[in-house]
């Protein structure tokens, strides 16, 4: 099963693109790439998920390589709201998401 | 259209008292989870559900113990509670498997259960 890697902690300003990166370089051909945050004392929230193309939704964007071995998440406009601890989950298994360490994200005014 | 919602939110128990967390999700989701999550680590996965009746381990169900009478309830139970079971409970359900090739079977999780065991 694949496994990922993120840096530990980040930092942003407000307003700018927040970019985390994601290393799943032993990723299979048919697995997907989730990501999830964790704001402070919350559940985790979905945020994206992505096979091979590039994908959008209303809350980030997903940037995958060709060779699937890396991703990056932007957050296109970064609030105070976006503090949180993002994890990048490759589906391992038939049932359960794997949750590393992520990465912790500040937003700075 | 509440989502997951658990009970309750806060508990302190001592040694070898019991209880029950209670998840209920009013979305239809055939899968159901417990997860705990201590301090500086990710979630780790202690049972999970894949339909009315049947539970199965995670990666770290000793000491917990869980029913599924109901689609729409999942129950984690501490038959006799230790300090090391202090942490932070989280309920998710799914529409389905987190499967490698099945794509939006995402998790939604619960607010969390604090647990404190002295």
């Amino acid at each position: 099963d694949a496994k990922t890697t993120q840096p530990p902690s980040m930092d942003c300003a407000e307003g700018r693109a927040a970019n985390l990166p994601c290393n799943h370089s032993t990723i299979s051909g048919n697995e997907y790439v989730y990501w999830y945050r964790q704001i402070h004392s919350q559940g985790p929230q979905y945020i994206i998920h992505g096979l091979k193309n590039n994908e959008t939704n209303e809350m980030a964007s997903l940037i995958i390589t060709e060779d699937r071995k890396s991703s990056t998440l932007i957050l296109p406009h970064a609030t105070l709201r976006d503090t949180a601890v993002y994890y990048c989950i490759v589906i391992q298994g038939a049932q359960k998401l794997v949750f590393g360490q992520g990465t912790r994200l500040t937003i700075n005014p | 259209n509440a989502g997951v919602t658990q009970t309750p939110k806060f508990r302190v128990l001592k040694t070898g008292q019991s209880m029950t967390l209670l998840c209920a999700q009013d979305m239809n989701h055939e899968y159901m989870y417990w997860y705990r999550q201590d301090p500086g680590m990710g979630l780790r996965l202690i049972h999970y559900s894949v339909g009315e009746g049947t539970t199965a381990k995670g990666e770290v169900p000793d000491g917990y113990n869980v029913s599924r009478l109901k689609k729409q309830n999942f129950l984690l139970g501490l038959e006799s509670a230790a300090p090391s079971q202090t942490s932070v409970y989280f309920c998710a359900s799914s529409r389905g498997p987190a499967s490698r090739y099945i794509a939006k079977n995402i998790q939604y999780f619960g607010a969390g259960t604090r647990l404190s065991v002295l």
